[in-house]
């Protein structure tokens, strides 16, 4: 089955700067990859996704890149602001439209005032 | 619109007992999801469902476990005979057929 890789686990950076995250995803058949921002007794909320037809997708300070030949993505947070501090989540699924997602580890952002 | 709904919050069991965790999906879903987070890691998919169907289980543990989502009312995830390794986060989340999966805000299951 699937297997997905995110790296780092913790990300510390100051207010300001950027943050990216990284996953490697092992099925080949993924082509749908969304990430989840996950805050302190909360459920995980869908901040943006990707599928395999686009390379990178944008939304204000949030851009996701793909590369399905090397099987990974990215995640890219840039102005980080104290309120991104959370736990994000990357995850693939062979479909939008089949619902189990393989989640990454997570990754514990904090970010500094 | 309200989002998916999941109650109760926070559920705490003795070994042995059962446990039910219950989730509403949003208004116009038809799809529902259940997954476990335990304790600093990442979710784990259970269980995927639709209406009166099982679509895929092939995330739940095959003993103990069982999950329903009937034609009127909320998807049922039911433990039982908890044990402390049962502990854990357990989410919700519903979709369309085409779309994104939203989640609840879980039910924290805590077995003593």
């Amino acid at each position: 089955g699937e297997n997905v890789e995110q790296h780092p686990s913790t990300l510390s950076v100051q207010e300001g700067d950027s943050a990216v995250i990284k996953c490697t995803y092992s099925d080949s058949a993924s082509n749908y990859f969304p990430w989840y921002k996950q805050e302190l007794g909360k459920g995980p909320q869908l901040i943006i996704d990707i599928r395999s037809n686009v390379g990178e997708k944008k939304d204000q300070r949030i851009a996701v890149t793909l590369n399905k030949t090397a099987k990974h993505f990215s995640l890219h947070i840039t102005e980080t602001q104290p309120e991104d501090s959370a736990v994000y989540f990357c995850a693939a699924s062979i479909s939008a439209s089949y619902g189990k997602l393989t989640f990454g580890q997570g990754t514990i952002l904090t970010v500094h005032p | 619109n309200a989002g998916v709904m999941q109650n109760p919050r926070h559920l705490v069991r003795r070994r042995g007992q059962e446990a039910r965790l219950r989730c509403s999906p949003m208004k116009g879903h038809s799809h529902v999801y259940w997954y476990r987070q335990l304790p600093e890691e990442g979710l784990k998919f259970m269980v995927y469902l639709q209406k009166e169907n099982i679509i895929d289980e092939s995330g739940m543990p095959k003993e103990r476990f069982s999950a329903e989502f009937p034609k009127e009312g909320p998807s049922i995830l039911r433990i039982q005979q908890v044990v402390r390794g049962d502990s854990a986060a357990y989410f919700c989340a519903s979709s369309k057929l085409e779309g994104e999966q939203f989640f609840g805000p879980g039910t924290r299951l805590t077995v003593l």
